[in-house]
Formats: structure tokens, sequence, C-alpha cells
């Protein structure tokens, strides 16, 4: 069983492009969550989502960010004109049912130069 | 409002001995999921432990156990028998019902162990 699956696993961007971050979760998950995490702190959600479906955005900046878990294909977390701050990890996690356990990919380091 | 803490930003534990990691947290809501993992410095998240609300017993995966205390709001993560892969940031988690299987984590506690 294929766990989730992040892509790439190190991205850089110049300040002003865009960054887009790929996850699958894992076969039969249909929950998906993005969490941001930088360096010596905890993690940060930012979104929720299922099939089609944003389920809670509220950890997601209003500007440059949005996610989608389309019907077919991964989950998308975009990163519009980046900025030195958006430089962190973004894991992505997925979990079978409300209130599984959430199984997490090995995240994205976005550094942004 | 849900929120976790973890009081603990260090903790040492000298091998093949046990630790206690704590975590708190507060909740309004019966129904909720406690969780627990672990981030080596390879920086993946590997989900150790779950423990439900209503689960009576306390929750066992290997050497990891938590004591979970409802009435005070407390499911703490033991390691017995440390080892030196124990090394690592570890994260409480919660999940609740009730507020849209949200996941909120706590400020994480490294561990390291002593050879």
């Amino acid at each position: 069983n294929a766990g989730v699956m992040q892509n790439p696993r190190h991205l850089v961007r110049r300040r002003g492009q865009e960054a887009r971050l790929r996850c699958s979760p894992m076969k039969g998950h249909s929950h998906v969550y993005w969490y941001r995490q930088l360096p010596e702190e905890g993690l940060k959600f930012m979104v929720y989502l299922q099939k089609e479906n944003i389920i809670d955005e509220s950890g997601m900046p209003k500007e440059r960010f949005s996610a989608e878990f389309p019907k077919e294909g991964p989950s998308i977390l975009r990163i519009q004109q980046v900025v030195r701050g958006d430089s962190a990890a973004y894991f992505c996690a997925s979990s079978r049912d409300v209130g599984s356990p959430l199984h997490f990919g090995n995240g994205t380091r976005l550094t942004v130069t | 409002a849900q929120k976790i803490t973890q009081t603990q930003p260090g903790m040492f534990v000298q091998e093949k001995e046990a630790v206690t990691l704590d975590c708190t947290y507060d909740t309004s809501d019966q129904s909720y999921g406690l969780f627990w993992y672990k981030q080596p410095s390879s920086g993946e998240m590997i989900f150790l432990i779950y423990q439900g609300s209503y689960d009576e017993q306390n929750a066992t995966e290997g050497r990891y156990s938590l004591n979970f205390q409802k009435a005070r709001k407390s499911a703490n993560l033991v390691i017995s028998a440390s080892q030196l892969g124990d090394s690592a940031m570890y994260f409480c988690a919660m999940s609740a019902l009730n507020t849209g299987n949200q996941f909120y984590f706590g400020t994480g506690t490294s561990l390291t162990v002593i050879p």
C-alpha cells in the first residue's frame, strides 16, 4: 500500500513565481489536509478538503494561496507570487474517515530565493 | 476552541529507560480523538498511537502507551525501554468530531535518548 505521496520533495522558487505542491492521498482515503511547518515549530493547519470540496480553509491566507482536490488526480496547493516568508515545509495528510488518524506525506520543502 | 499544550520543549532520557511526554488538551466536545506523532530529523511525520475519548482502556502500541486521564484532560505518551532511534520531535494532536474533524497539533517535545 503506497503511503501519501507528495511531490516535489524540494522546490526552489524566486520571489514572484508560482509554487504548485502535489499530494496523492493513500488509497481509500478521501480526506486531505495541508499543514505548514516552519523550522523549529509545530504544524499549522491550512486547509481541509474532501473530493471536490473545501471543508475548512480557515488556516489558509486569503490571498495568493489556494487548494483543490479534484475528482480525478492529486490535491494541489498553489501559492502565487511567492515571497520569502512562504519558505517552509508543507505537509499533506490524508485519512479514511472522519476522526481516523492522519497519515502524512514526506513533505515539500519550499525555498523562496 | 480547541487547544493542545505540550509544556516540555526538550527532554532527555537514558537508553533503555522509560520516558513520559506530557500533553494536555482543552475541548468542550464529548467525542474526540487524541494522537501522537513522531518526527525524526529526516522530517517525515510518523503516526504512533491513537486514543478515542470513549475508550475506557489506555491505548498501547508496542513500546508506546498513552496515559489517558479524561478528567484531567491529559494524554501523555509513555515510551518504554528507550532506544537511540527514539530521538525525535513528538507531537500530540487532537481531532474533535463536532468541529469538522479539524486536527490541532501541539508545539512538540524534542526527545533525546542518551547512550
